[in-house]
This record gives structure tokens, sequence and C-alpha cells, in this order.
């Protein structure tokens, strides 16, 4: 069956240190990958995207990297902040037609000062 | 002001009663997309619009209907609602370029609860 996984546990990290959170898919053939944030009581936030040809995807603290092969997301966010602590949800797009986004469960991130 | 606004922010309802959830939007998108969320299932699709007169079913349209009414305007009914309805219920769009980006925006959500 299809499944797309991500720790369900929160993530506690120190300010200052690197958070990486994981996404793993089975039974997908993503064309592309996209991360959003969600805080309580809010709508998620697009984040990245990357393509299933690219190995690697940064944006100013956030990198994302996909690994096909493997069938895994990482996302890192480096110099982690208080203001970083949210909820992480990863979403696979595959190219059947309408590219519709499965989402995965997201984990929880908190960073303490 | 946000780009996708829902309306209600939070609704309690009844068993059997018929309620609409409203999405209107000033991104000036085509696509347009209404999700639940349950605490341990993530976000599912339930229906989404490509344009005023595209309407298709998502995976879990059942008990659900909407109406496009405008390019702006996309609503969510519950025709007799049940409590397994109770949850977290997002609009989102899209710009619908046809290619491999289409990230969604979403309004800050409906918050429903049925006794």
């Amino acid at each position: 069956s299809q499944k797309i996984e991500q720790n369900s546990e929160a993530l506690n990290i120190q300010e200052g240190k690197t958070a990486t959170l994981t996404c793993n898919y089975t039974n997908y053939s993503p064309a592309y990958l996209q991360w959003y944030r969600q805080d309580p009581g809010r709508g998620p936030v697009f984040l990245l995207l990357i393509r299933e040809n690219e190995k690697e995807k940064r944006k100013e603290r956030l990198k994302v990297t996909f690994d096909t092969t493997l069938k895994q997301s990482l996302f890192h966010i480096t110099a982690s902040q208080p203001a970083d602590s949210a909820t992480y949800l990863c979403a696979l797009g595959e190219n059947t037609g309408f590219q519709k986004l499965v989402f995965g469960t997201g984990t929880r991130l908190l960073v303490s000062p | 002001d946000a780009d996708v606004t829902q309306t209600p922010r939070n609704r309690i309802t009844k068993t059997g009663k018929r309620i609409m959830l409203e999405c209107s939007q000033t991104k000036g998108h085509d696509r347009m997309y209404w999700y639940r969320q349950d605490p341990g299932l993530g976000l599912r699709l339930i229906y989404y619009s490509f344009d005023v007169k595209d309407i298709n079913k998502g995976e879990i349209s059942d008990g659900y209907s909407v109406s496009r009414q405008a390019q702006a305007k996309f609503s969510l009914s519950l025709e007799s609602a049940i409590p397994n309805q109770t949850a977290l219920y997002f609009c989102a769009t899209s710009e619908g370029t046809g290619g491999t980006n289409e990230k969604l925006f979403f309004g800050s959500g409906t918050q429903l609860s049925v006794l």
C-alpha cells in the first residue's frame, strides 16, 4: 500500500543546532516533493519544492535533499531558532494527470532557547 | 488582508444539520481545493476545481458537496453532518501552471465540531 511516513514524535533540539526531519515514502513515484510549515491554528505555508532530478535545494537556512533510490527526503534547518518551532509537512506530487499532492502527517519541531 | 479567507473560523453543529463552509481568494488563481486535517491522518483532499465549470472529487468526497460560484469563491457543504466529520477544514489555491510547481496557498482553516 502507499505510505508517506514522517516521525510522529516531536523533535526537540536546542537553539543553534541543526534540525533534521525525515520524510519516507513507499509505492509512490513522485515527480516532486514539497515541504510546508504549519503553526497551531493556521494553514500550512509552502517552504520548498524539489524535483525528482534534483538532489538538493537550499533557501536561506533551509536545505532539502531528495533520494529517489532510498525513497526519502531530508529537511534541514541550520542554526535553528525558537521561532522555527512548528509542524513540518512533506507532500509528494506524482505525474499522473492531475498532479495531486499527497501529504504526510507532519513532524513537530520544538526549538528551545 | 489574507489572500485565502475561510469563514467561519469555528463552527459547532449537530448531527443531521446541513452546513456550508466558505472560501474566497484574492490571489487570482484558477485552482481551488478543499482538504480536511485529522490528527494522525494528515491532510486529505475532499474536492478540487480547476475553473468555474470544473468540479472533481478527491479521495474522501462522500458526504460532501461543493460549489464554485466564481473564480474567487469555492464553498464546501456537508449535506447531513455526522460526528466523524469533526475535523479542521482547509481551503487552498494554486496557480495551476501545469508544471511541477503546484504549490498550495492555504487559508487559516475552519474547525468544525459535529455533536
